[in-house]
């Protein structure tokens, strides 16, 4: 199947730093990938549909200034979480689906640990 | 609006007994529907999906699944379980063959395989 690479799979960074995450489609074009958040014992909770070339779409109560989201080619979308907090930490995953009628594919995720 | 229901937090299940994990949905249109496996601390990992045609799917690791559209159900089986069969089990919903279309998750089922 199609290959979505997340990295880093765990990061653990300072209250009020910014950190990075790279969502990457190995083997196909995504112009649209789709961030989650994923509490524990929870399910997965989309954050934003991250679109190529436009502006994400943030679901409803997720702060699109605290958690931007590029897009700036087909095969790569980050989330840069801004200004940290421990609320903040959580698991992080991002997926994209290869084309029509195909299922999403899943990053590793991203283990954010803010201290 | 789309929406999964799993009802069971967690399945207990003797190693060699058949397995189900429930799951029903709400959705406006025809249902894409899909079921992944999460290993602790990694991404999701698909297991079957259906989008038309035969009732009954048959997916990865033994796994399949029965799509019943009176009951909107499409409950996740396999006849003999196994202790590496011990995961987190989420059922998904898409409306729509696109994969700029988002999914939509229920809350996950633990599944314990009992040895």
């Amino acid at each position: 199947g199609a290959v979505v690479s997340q990295h880093p799979s765990r990061v653990i960074c300072k209250s009020g730093t910014s950190v990075k995450i790279e969502c990457r489609s190995l083997d196909f074009q995504a112009t649209t990938m789709f961030w989650y958040r994923q509490f524990p014992k929870k399910s997965l909770m989309l954050m934003a549909t991250s679109n190529e070339g436009s502006k994400a779409t943030y679901e409803q109560g997720v702060e699109k200034d605290k958690f931007l989201i590029n897009h700036a080619s087909l095969t790569l979308s980050t989330l840069t979480v801004t200004s940290a907090h421990p609320e903040d930490s959580s698991f992080y995953i991002c997926s994209a689906s290869p084309g029509r009628g195909t299922e999403a594919f899943f990053g590793q995720g991203t283990r954010l640990t803010v201290v | 609006a789309q929406s999964v229901a799993q009802p069971e937090d967690q399945v207990n299940v003797a190693e060699g007994n058949p397995l189900t994990v429930k799951c029903t949905y709400s959705v406006s249109g025809n249902p894409y529907l899909f079921w992944y496996v999460q290993y602790p601390n990694r991404g999701l990992q698909f297991l079957l999906k259906y989008i038309t045609g035969d009732n009954l799917v048959k997916g990865s690791y033994g796994f399949e699944a029965e799509f019943n559209k009176s009951q909107t159900s499409f409950h996740l089986k396999k006849p003999s379980a196994l202790v590496s069969d011990s995961a987190l089990y989420f059922c998904a919903v898409r409306v729509g063959a696109g994969g700029y279309q988002k999914v939509t998750f229920g809350i996950g089922t633990k599944l314990q395989v009992i040895p």
